[in-house]
């Protein structure tokens, strides 16, 4: 079991930059998601995929933000036009569904952005 | 919407001793999965224990074990014997309907050698 893999581990950019991050998810899952999680605080929901449909954003995931899954196995984040607020810690999790229920989430070590 | 609340930003126990974090969650759902996660520092958050809401009794794993009082909407997770390794911000999350998880805060514990 790799895990999921997350890459980079930090990412350091000025601001108005654009930047983009991957995630790995363990291999037989076909759900993945994307959190934002700030200092102190929980992770907060930003996107799912089923395969490599996008099926829900969270109101957080604005215009600048985008996520593809391509053929349903790694995902990538990108933010245009970075802001200050968007430093935050970034975190991806992949879960197993089957007609018999879904699996609980399994998270990454996340990719850590800090906007100058 | 579903909210998630840990009322208890620090907590530090004794090495060996035991110690109870507090969750409460407010739905309107009668089926939903509720989780503890723990995340130590710079590293991975892991799933300590889940419970659905439909058993009525409480989930268990080793020295970790939760009291889920579904008609109060409380979570508490206990730890027992208590380790150095244990020390870590923990996470109280709540799935229903909705694919993602809703998370609490988090409560940051110290484990006091």
């Amino acid at each position: 079991d790799t895990g999921v893999s997350q890459d980079p581990r930090h990412k350091i950019t000025k601001r108005g930059q654009n930047v983009t991050f991957r995630c790995d998810p363990i291999s037989e899952h076909n759900r993945l998601y994307w959190y934002r999680q700030t200092l102190g605080q929980g992770p907060e929901f930003l996107t799912y995929f089923q395969n490599e449909a996008q099926l829900e954003k969270s109101r957080l995931l604005s215009d600048r933000f985008s996520a593809e899954r391509p053929k349903g196995s790694f995902s990538t984040l990108e933010i245009q036009r970075t802001e200050q607020g968007d430093s935050a810690m970034y975190l991806c999790a992949s879960s197993l569904w089957t007609s018999k229920g879904n699996q609980p989430q399994h998270f990454g070590d996340g990719t850590r952005l800090s906007i100058l | 919407a579903q909210t998630v609340t840990q009322s208890q930003p620090e907590m530090s126990v004794q090495e060996a001793e035991t110690v109870t974090l507090s969750c409460t969650y407010d739905t309107s759902e009668s089926d939903y999965y509720l989780f503890w996660y723990k995340q130590p520092p710079s590293r991975q958050m892991i799933l300590v224990i889940r419970q659905e809401a439909y058993k009525q009794q409480n989930a268990t794993e080793n020295r970790f074990s939760v009291n889920f009082q579904k008609a109060a909407k409380s979570f508490s997770l206990k730890i027992s014997d208590s380790q150095l390794g244990d020390a870590a911000m923990y996470f109280c999350a709540y799935k229903g309907s909705a694919r993602q998880l809703t998370f609490g805060s988090g409560t940051q514990l110290t484990v006091l050698p």
